[in-house]
């Protein structure tokens, strides 16, 4: 199995920081990795796909990048709507496993 | 609306059977991969299974293979979830997502196992 983690585990920011996570997977992956938001008592809301293709509708304040083994995703200028945890996901081989998540406190 | 509703979660006791379902709407259905993923109280995600476009195809992870079951209606636009022999670490939301890369997402079903 295809092992994720993400760094840091939490992270404290201010408005208009600009706030990059770090997801490293255990084998080369390509460029099958999705990023998500999740808020309190909500779903998870899709951000990113294929690395660095950014789901519809979704601000350009998130960017991804990566290939292989090492990912990131950036928010550019941190907003209070974006007080969340990101996960990121591989879906190169099975079974699909997801990032124990980082935690963005504003 | 492009959307994902689950539904069928509630309480049961130890060793009992749930069937999860996933309404559709909004987009070509039978033309995506859809899969199970859960979320125990208080922790991450976890894929569970997924199914192709046709339902030829079905993978698990190891902990609920050979207990739970996947499946699809396409003339109904849903995608099923059949849990049987359910343990007290199957407790979660339960929430159904469409694609590989998890494009859509349902609002989330609650499943408790408990006594």
């Amino acid at each position: 199995d295809i092992q994720m983690t993400q760094s840091p585990s939490s992270l404290s920011a201010s408005v208009g920081d600009r706030v990059t996570i770090t997801c490293r997977a255990s084998q080369g992956i390509s460029n099958y990795l999705a990023w998500f938001q999740q808020k309190p008592g909500k779903a998870p809301k899709p951000l990113i796909y294929g690395a660095s293709s950014l789901q519809s509708g979704v601000p350009s304040k998130f960017s991804g990048s990566g290939s292989g083994t090492e990912f990131t995703l950036t928010i550019s200028s941190l907003q209070p709507e974006d007080f969340a945890t990101y996960y990121c996901q591989h879906y190169n081989s099975y079974p699909l496993t997801f990032g124990p998540g980082t935690t963005v406190d504003i | 609306e492009v959307q994902l509703v689950e539904s069928g979660g509630g309480l049961v006791q130890p060793g009992g059977s749930l069937r999860l379902s996933c309404a559709a709407s909004g987009f070509t259905f039978s033309s995506y991969w859809m899969s199970w993923v859960r979320q125990a109280p208080g922790k991450g995600l976890e894929w569970v299974a997924n199914i192709n476009e046709d339902g030829g195809r079905k993978n698990y992870v190891d902990s609920v293979r050979g207990r739970f079951t996947i499946s699809r209606d396409n003339a109904e636009n849903s995608v099923y979830l059949q849990m049987d022999s359910l343990r007290a670490e199957d407790t979660a939301v339960y929430y159904c997502a469409r694609g590989g890369s998890h494009s859509l997402w349902g609002q989330g079903t609650l499943v408790t196992v408990s006594s």
